[in-house]
């Protein structure tokens, strides 16, 4: 079964701090990796994806770190802001396969505190 | 805003009804893929459509079906619903089949008596 884990569950972070949430994956054929931020009654909004052809990733306050040989990725959200207030959901595929499909991780629901 | 629109926003059924769930894309996004999200997980892959055809499905039986059409709308229905149906329903465009980007709607809200 193609899984993606993802911890913690739930992160409460203060304002200004780094929120850094971790993704593990087991189909080493995956090769794209994105992080979907999802508020209370939205769909998912992508936020920022990486290949495995990179180790690390950054737009703005938001980085993705990979580790090919641990089969392992994490979203960095440095300078967190209570508007960060969401929960999140690594994900993977595989160019091609299953048409492309989306395996999400269970979500991790952030919230910053001013 | 991603420009998918879904509608209805929120649903009530009762067990054994049928339902039909809608979903407008961005014009040119010819691939649809739609998902199910159970209260506290995540999106779960249904089936994906291209060009107005199935193009793959993830692990749902058969009174899960879709339809797409040539003005970048689409359709899912479930048939025989039963309480576990009870979700968030999203859709997904592309700009192209194989594309990993994905333009996910706000979602249909389906409550299931």
């Amino acid at each position: 079964q193609q899984q993606v884990k993802q911890s913690p569950q739930s992160l409460i972070v203060q304002k200004g701090g780094i929120s850094i949430i971790n993704c593990a994956y087991e189909n080493t054929a995956f090769d794209y990796f994105p992080w979907y931020q999802q508020f209370p009654g939205k769909g998912p909004a992508l936020l920022i994806a990486i290949r495995p052809d990179v180790s690390e990733k950054k737009e703005g306050r938001f980085t993705i770190s990979f580790n090919k040989s641990a089969k392992q990725f994490s979203l960095h959200i440095m300078d967190s802001q209570p508007g960060d207030s969401a929960t999140y959901f690594c994900a993977a595929s595989k160019y091609g396969g299953s048409q492309g499909n989306l395996i999400f991780g269970k979500g991790t629901k952030l919230s910053v505190k001013p | 805003e991603t420009g998918v629109t879904q509608s209805p926003t929120h649903l009530i059924k009762t067990r054994g009804q049928q339902v039909t769930l809608r979903c407008s894309s961005q014009s040119g996004h010819n691939t649809v893929s739609w998902y199910q999200q159970a209260l506290g997980q995540g999106p779960q892959f249904i089936f994906q459509y291209y060009r107005e055809e199935e193009n793959g499905r993830g692990n749902f039986p058969p009174r899960f079906s879709g339809l797409q059409f040539p003005n970048y709308s689409s359709e899912l229905n479930v048939n025989a619903l039963e309480l576990d149906d009870s979700a968030l329903y999203l859709c997904a465009s592309s700009t192209r089949l194989f594309q990993e980007t994905q333009y996910f709607g706000p979602g249909t809200r389906l409550l299931v008596l």
